[in-house]
């Protein structure tokens, strides 16, 4: 099953400039994490957000979380070419063991 | 370096003839996930293990089955492959599942011709 909404599908922006990534959930949670994936390949991890803390840095990536509207946001600052990937929200929920993933935003970014 | 590892990175099958999907850790970790990703979709969880404690998702196909004879490697065993099971197959561990980050294998690209 999937958890939730991620805002935009797509995104195309110029080297350079941010990239915003939205996500919403729908259950308890007690943490957000996002990963990155390449075309064809495996996820690999990039953030992890716990449900008691608002935001986050690593490197480039900005990471919001708003547990009283359930979405958490990802902001890659100066994006380049090579960031070009599908990105993904999951949640890790409170009563088990699973993680589950929002349906991704495609990122395009033009050198 | 610790990772997890898919073999193979292709398959191919024929429609309806029993295939398994491996994935081996070196991370020691207590969860193993397998996800089903289709084209431009999210992965969606089909089972885990924590330990040897099978979870299987309340939608996952019959079909579907998974092993893990011990910490280190978990199997996918899909029985009789249907053209709508070709899919991109994930495997993922966890040291503590729901909590910490997942790491992943490169993934199993399944064809069911």
């Amino acid at each position: 099953s999937q958890q939730g909404e991620e805002d935009p599908q797509a995104l195309s922006i110029q080297e350079g400039e941010n990239a915003t990534m939205n996500c919403s959930y729908k259950t308890s949670i007690n943490n957000l994490q996002w990963y990155r994936q390449n075309s064809g390949r495996g996820l690999v991890h990039l953030i992890l957000i716990r449900s008691n803390e608002r935001e986050k840095h690593s490197g480039r990536l900005r990471v919001t979380l708003d547990t009283s509207k359930k979405s958490s946001s990802l902001l890659i600052t100066a994006s380049r070419a090579a960031d070009t990937a599908s990105y993904f929200c999951a949640t890790g929920d409170t009563g088990g063991f699973k993680t589950i993933f929002g349906a991704g935003t495609r990122l395009f970014v033009k050198a | 370096d610790a990772m997890v590892i898919q073999n193979p990175r292709y398959q191919v099958t024929q429609f309806g003839k029993p295939v398994t999907l491996s994935c081996s850790q070196t991370l020691n970790h207590n969860v193993m996930y397998w996800y089903q990703q289709k084209s431009s979709q999210a992965p969606k969880l089909l089972f885990h293990y924590y330990d040897k404690d099978f979870n299987n998702e309340a939608d996952t196909p019959d079909n579907f089955q998974s092993r893990r004879p011990n910490t280190s490697f978990c199997f996918l065993d899909i029985r009789s492959p249907g053209l709508g099971d070709a899919a991109m197959y994930l495997c993922a561990t966890s040291s503590v599942g729901g909590i910490e980050k997942l790491f992943f294998g490169s993934g199993t690209q399944l064809s069911v011709l």
